[in-house]
């Protein structure tokens, strides 16, 4: 988990609520990304970016939105349009997104609705 | 597309046992294949990768991974498990021309009895 952070650890939403979830990394990596996790699931994957100031959609962006306005940072919003988001919610960060470069992990946040 | 398989949802093993956690795997081209341990409610670590070179590969805590290309496997070993040891395991598959895209198994929960 070193390099990387996430908070909060617990999030709770309330109905029609945004929140958003906060990823940094101070390992100057280019690219960083977002996955779901849900029991039996594995990861999927929300969103990536592979430079600042640009992201693109992956598997599941539906209900989510990002922004990488610093190389650092690279925050997550689940909006009122995601009608399931209770899950983990792991943020991962690559020197490059090819050439089989390992992604590091943050710690996570648990997404709870109430 | 790519696709990586964990075929068992969990393994049982004696302490002292080796232990096997099998990943199966399905790309075009090369494949970068991954590994990563998960305890609960954390994030993921990095155990080992393979992206060239020798079949064997070594990484953290004693294990390592044989990539099989006639059988599309690349299945994680240890040789004698601790109880230590569990935890829920991840394979991940990528390729050389899929940019960012990392693709998860669905986890294997291994547990080690004293």
């Amino acid at each position: 988990d070193g390099g990387i952070t996430q908070s909060p650890k617990y999030l709770f939403r309330k109905e029609g609520q945004n929140v958003t979830l906060s990823c940094e990394q101070n390992l100057n990596h280019d690219a960083m990304y977002w996955y779901r996790q849900d029991p039996g699931q594995g990861l999927r994957l929300i969103y990536y970016s592979q430079i600042v100031n640009d992201f693109q959609k992956g598997d599941i962006a539906e209900g989510y939105s990002v922004s990488r306005e610093k190389k650092e940072s690279f925050p997550l919003t689940v909006t009122s349009a995601q009608k399931n988001p209770t899950a983990f919610y792991l943020c991962a960060s690559s020197i490059a997104t090819d050439r089989g470069e390992t992604q590091y992990f943050g710690p996570g946040t648990r997404l709870l609705v109430l | 597309a790519q696709s990586v398989a964990q075929p068992e949802d969990q393994v049982n093993v004696a302490e002292g046992n080796p232990l096997t956690v099998k990943c199966t795997y399905s790309v075009s081209g090369n494949p970068y294949l991954f590994w990563y341990v998960q305890y609960p409610n954390r994030g993921l670590q990095f155990l080992l990768k393979y992206i060239t070179g020798d079949n064997l590969v070594k990484g953290s805590y004693g294990f390592e991974a044989e990539f099989n290309k006639s059988q599309t496997s690349f299945h994680l070993k240890k040789p004698s498990a601790l109880v230590s040891d569990s935890a829920l395991y991840f394979c991940a598959v990528g390729a050389p021309n899929s940019g960012y895209a990392l693709n998860f198994g669905k986890g294997t929960s291994l547990l080690v009895t004293p």
